[in-house]
């Protein structure tokens, strides 16, 4: 079973160079999330979406962009890499209903930018 | 501002100690969930609690939701050197909206 598949699980970006973190999830959920995990500070919310074709922000989500055309996928785009992004990215997903709390996280994807 | 305060941050204990772990907020939640992360992957799920003064237990592990929803414990009776990892509290204001996490709880448990 796939579950939530982010890709890649490395990158190293230049400041100002963009790039797109990829996540996909076979589970049929409505719900997918990123976060970001920095040290000392837990998993913080970047973008959400409750369904394709909505989306929006949580607690971070400045330099990031995202979109849900499909059920399945839910990339983030970083569109002028700071060195404030190095990070840990998490994708998440789960149902929504009141178990929506529940989410399955992919492997995570580290990105450096120097 | 934190919305769910978790401590300690870190715990390091000897194997067969008993130890527990809060969850914090000043809001209300309709439901928390504790994960565990070991390194180089991501969070899985250990439970959920959803009702005021709910009380779960996990094999070793106690799980305990405030009576006002504002405040979850986890406890660990016997910790072993499997348990250590990382303990994050995560919760929703309202069902179907985005979980919020708190800033985790490290936990070494040594043989």
């Amino acid at each position: 079973n796939a579950g939530v598949t982010q890709t890649p699980k490395f990158q190293v970006l230049k400041t100002g160079q963009s790039m797109t973190l990829q996540c996909a999830q076979d589970m049929n959920h409505e719900y997918m999330s990123w976060y970001r995990q920095d040290p000392g500070m837990g998993l913080r919310l970047i973008h959400y979406s409750v369904g394709a074709g909505i989306t929006d922000q949580g607690e971070v989500p400045n330099g990031y962009n995202v979109s849900r055309s499909t059920t399945e996928d839910f990339p983030l785009r970083l569109l002028s890499a700071a060195p404030s992004q190095t990070s840990v990215y998490f994708c998440a997903s789960g149902r929504r209903g009141l178990m929506a709390g529940e989410l399955f996280f992919g492997e995570g994807s580290r990105l450096t930018v120097l | 501002t934190q919305l769910l305060e978790q401590s300690p941050q870190f715990l390091s204990i000897q194997e067969g100690e008993n130890l527990t772990v809060y969850c914090n907020s000043s809001s209300v939640f309709s439901s928390l969930q504790w994960y565990r992360q070991e390194p180089g992957e991501g969070p899985v799920l250990l439970v959920t609690v959803v009702t005021g003064g709910e009380v779960k237990k996990l094999k070793r592990l106690t799980f305990q939701f405030g009576d006002a929803r504002k405040d979850s414990s986890l406890h660990i009776t016997a910790a072993q050197p499997g348990d250590t990892g990382l303990y994050l509290c995560a919760g929703a204001r309202q069902a179907g909206t985005a979980l919020i996490f708190g800033k985790g709880t490290t936990l070494s448990v040594s043989s």
